[in-house]
């Protein structure tokens, strides 16, 4: 059973790095048929996707932010992560993380997502 | 970026009524590349089509998807209890990814 669980502080200073891992199970992040995602959603709002990285380590960012993320993975602990940069309070919103498929063209496995708070 | 515009914001209908959800692109999507999502107050979205038309493992046949170009519908025939969510759908094109803004289906 493939499973995704978000970890990360739960709180983050305005201006600071946000920094979240995501832990795969019962897949590996190298395999060749999955990007992983990162996806958000604000208090209320709708969901906005933030990135993903494939196997191969290739990425592609939401250009709405600006170059302040960054997606990478690491094989060996089979986890994959998400950074973002000089955060401010729009970037309170639980974020998920999701396993793409290239095969269904669609995100169907996610992790329960955590909340991140950006307040000083 | 290929913006998705759903509509309606909210649909109020009653158990058992149908249920028809819209989703219009800004440009052409590519039919593989244009899913559907459930999601449910404090839970994560839940995959429900693919492909415009392909439903996910596990769901119920009363979920359709249809649509082409830039016009895609979710309709759910009848709807059960369990199904008063919001919905979203997801179009992939040059390796970009957006989400509509959501149909919240209430009773």
């Amino acid at each position: 059973q493939v499973q995704l669980q978000e970890s990360g502080p739960g709180l983050v200073k305005p201006s600071q790095t946000l920094s979240l891992t995501c832990t795969v199970s019962g897949v590996s992040v190298s395999s060749g048929t999955y990007y992983w995602t990162w996806v958000r959603q604000p208090a209320g709002k709708g969901l906005e996707w933030i990135g993903r990285v494939s196997d191969s380590g290739s990425t592609s960012y939401n250009p709405s932010l600006k170059g302040r993320v960054t997606i990478s993975e690491d094989t060996s602990t089979n986890q994959f992560s998400l950074r973002v940069t000089s955060v401010t309070a729009a970037d309170t919103a639980v974020y998920y993380c999701a396993r793409y498929s290239l095969f269904y063209y669609g995100m169907d496995v996610w992790g329960q997502g955590t909340t991140v708070t950006v307040s000083s | 970026e290929i913006v998705l515009t759903q509509s309606p914001d909210t649909l109020s209908l009653s158990p058992g009524e149908r249920a028809t959800l819209s989703c219009r692109a800004s440009q052409s999507v590519m039919s593989h590349y244009l899913a559907w999502y459930q999601q449910k107050p404090g839970q994560a979205p839940r995959l429900l089509i693919s492909g415009t038309s392909s439903r996910a493992t596990g769901i119920p046949d009363r979920f359709r998807g249809r649509g082409s170009g830039t016009d895609f519908t979710l309709t759910i025939s009848s709807l059960e209890p369990e199904d008063f969510a919001v919905y979203y759908c997801q179009q992939y094109s040059s390796a970009q990814v957006t989400f509509g803004g959501g149909t919240k289906v209430e009773i």
